[in-house]
């Protein structure tokens, strides 16, 4: 099945301690993104990757880094979280070239205390 | 820069009913592409209706629909025959032409919270 995989589904941590919010795709798809969805605010791009090695930022990169060492995977790595990152993080991939939006994970609900 | 705006941050319908959710949206782009995502109370984000801005004729998907008007930025989207499973935050999105080069994100709107009423 054509997917793209997010883990862990929840997570809570404390402020400080780093983490990774893993990412893969399973449809060779060259673009990927992370969005972050806040109550009254949609969704926002964090970073986002046109292939493996080439990643930008996106509206709201502040506290994040990602790496695109492979094509399938797209890690979220937040190296010293704070309270303001709690949030609802979602992976998204598509086919560079193609303009049928995005196939989205599943989201991971982080909670930073 | 790209802005979607959507006026309505939640609305109910009865069930079997029809209901409107407005979005309208800024650029200066001639070719783009809109879409209504449904996110239910599971957080998947799950596409519903995409949009061409060159193609005059209103997409349709089975119940949903969309009145789009380019010249006035506006994009709505129409439920027909409400059923409890629409009960969901939907959000509105642009998207300018993918290329081989350069970030093409989905600019989503705030979301309009429907319920949907026995």
């Amino acid at each position: 099945e054509a997917q793209v995989t997010q883990n862990p589904r929840y997570l809570i941590t404390v402020t400080g301690k780093k983490l990774t919010v893993t990412c893969s795709q399973n449809m060779n798809h060259e673009y990927m993104s992370w969005y972050r969805q806040d109550p009254g605010l949609g969704l926002r791009q964090i970073y986002y990757s046109m292939n493996v090695e080439v990643t930008d930022k996106g509206d709201v990169p502040e506290g994040y880094k990602v790496s695109r060492k492979e094509k399938r995977n797209f890690p979220l790595i937040l190296e010293s979280p704070s309270p303001n990152q709690t949030s609802l993080y979602f992976c998204a991939s598509s086919p560079q070239g193609a303009n049928y939006g995005y196939t989205f994970g599943s989201g991971t609900r982080l909670t930073v205390v | 820069a790209q802005t979607v705006t959507q006026s309505q941050p939640e609305m109910s319908v009865q069930e079997a009913e029809t209901v409107t959710l407005s979005c309208t949206y800024d650029t200066s782009e001639n070719n783009y592409y809109l879409f209504w995502y449904k996110q239910p109370p599971s957080r998947q984000m799950i596409l519903v209706i995409r949009q061409e801005a060159y193609k005059q004729q209103n997409a349709t998907e089975n119940r949903f629909s969309v009145n789009f008007q380019k010249a006035a930025k506006s994009f709505s989207l129409k439920i027909s025959d409400s059923q409890l499973g629409d009960t969901a935050m939907y959000f509105c999105a642009f998207m300018k032409p993918t290329s081989h080069s350069g970030n093409t994100p989905l600019v989503f709107g705030k979301g309009t919270r429907l319920s949907v009423i026995a």
